[in-house]
Order: C-alpha cells, then sequence, then structure tokens
C-alpha cells in the first residue's frame, strides 16, 4: 500500500514533442504529490507539485494532471527539448511524516 | 530560495575509516532533514529522518550504529559512515523539508577503497 508506481521506465521523445510519465498510488492517506528531475550526478530539483484537491497544475511546459479517483497522476512535458533528457521521479506524502514514497524513476531522452 | 548544500561532493577513503557529511540548508531553517542512499540507475532509498534536537529515526535494515546522524541546529545535519567499507560506496543525497516539500542537497559521492 505504500508504494508508489512509476511508467514508464524509460521514454524516447522526439524533440517538441510530448513526454508523459505516469504513477499510481494505493494508499489514500497521501496528499501531497511532487515531481523531481534529477541529471547525473546531481541531486533531485523539484519541478512541480499537486495535492488532490486539484485535477490539474501547470507551469511552463510542465503539467500534472491528477485523477483521484483513479488513483494516478502523470507529469506532462510540452515541447521536449533535449535539455530535459534526466531521470524523472515522481514521490507521495502525507501529512503525518512528510516521509516521501518515491516511484522507480523513468529515464527521458529527448532527441534533438 | 530553498537551497541545500552538501560537503563534500566526493571523497574517497580507506576501508576502516570513518567519513562525514554535512548537510545545510542556506536560506531557510529546517526541523526536518532527510538522509537519502542512491544505487546506479535506482531510486532514492531513505536511510533515515533527522530532526533537531532529537534523535534520528531509521528506516528498517539500516544501521544507526553505522550510519551516525546528528542534527545539531535548524540549518546543518551530518551524516557519518562508521568504519566504512567498499560496500559502503553510493551517493548519499540529503534533504531539507519546508513546509510540506523537500528540497535536496546536489548529493556527495562515497568511494571506499
Amino acid at each position: 500500500q505504500q508504494q508508489v508506481k512509476q511508467s514508464p521506465q524509460s521514454l524516447i521523445v522526439q524533440k517538441g514533442g510530448i513526454s508523459i510519465i505516469n504513477c499510481a498510488y494505493e494508499n489514500t492517506a497521501f496528499d501531497y504529490f511532487p515531481w523531481y528531475q534529477q541529471f547525473p550526478g546531481k541531486g533531485p530539483a523539484l519541478l512541480i507539485a499537486i495535492r488532490p484537491d486539484v485535477s490539474e497544475k501547470k507551469e511552463g511546459r510542465f503539467t500534472i494532471s491528477f485523477n483521484k479517483s483513479a488513483k494516478q497522476f502523470s507529469l506532462h512535458i510540452m515541447d521536449s527539448q533535449p535539455g530535459d533528457s534526466a531521470t524523472y521521479f515522481c514521490a507521495a506524502s502525507w501529512s503525518g511524516t512528510y516521509k516521501y514514497i518515491f516511484g522507480t524513476g523513468t529515464r527521458l531522452k529527448v532527441l534533438a | 530560495g530553498a537551497v541545500v548544500s552538501q560537503h563534500p561532493s566526493r571523497v574517497i577513503c580507506k576501508s576502516g575509516t570513518s567519513v562525514k557529511i554535512e548537510c545545510r540548508s542556506l536560506d531557510f531553517q529546517a526541523t526536518t532533514m532527510f538522509w537519502y542512499r542512491q544505487f546506479p540507475k535506482q531510486s532514492l532509498m531513505l536511510m533515515a529522518t533527522s530532526n533537531e534536537g532529537s534523535k534520528a529515526t531509521y528506516e528498517q535494515g539500516v544501521e544507526k550504529d553505522k550510519f551516525l546522524i546528528n542534527h545539531a541546529s535548524l540549518t546543518l545535519s551530518t551524516l557519518t559512515v562508521t568504519s566504512a567499507h567498499p560496500e559502503d560506496s553510493s551517493f548519499y543525497i540529503c534533504s531539507a523539508q519546508l513546509e510540506t516539500t523537500q528540497y535536496f542537497g546536489p548529493g556527495t559521492r562515497l568511494l571506499v577503497l
């Protein structure tokens, strides 16, 4: 119940295309869902986050879509660029502990 | 804002020695910090939760006597890997909590020879 399942494991997208990464969870107590971007040899950087009372949040080229009934959320990267090539992690947490449960990660490669 | 630093960024040590890694929140105070370990091409594995002024809470399977954590102030947490062995070689990352969000440091690459 504590798992966050992330797919796909890897993704190749053409420059200008849309990258879509999906995550699913079981624990309905989760109330905060952030996405992180990590480049090789660096720490994760917060991209965007959402709470269950919102179905969609957009920041620049990054959009989170949230489906509370399906217990799923996804990251959409519009107009993907080679500089977006990185590993992306979704996570979930709940107010009680603020500990994160991370997804397994998606390695995105954007072709020039 | 919300910048977290780690020092050192890379460290090489001999087997049996101890290594200390510092994690600092530069522009905010963090009651809670977290320490993670990451193996190549894998997700982040939470090792422990560090709370200022109290003992750290370790995840199941993490040896608290081997990975000593001290959260001495609202801006500094340290992780000491005691009697390091080659299997402790890894990428160690800390995060500091601000409201509901964790902000991560740049990581420390530890290589034990």
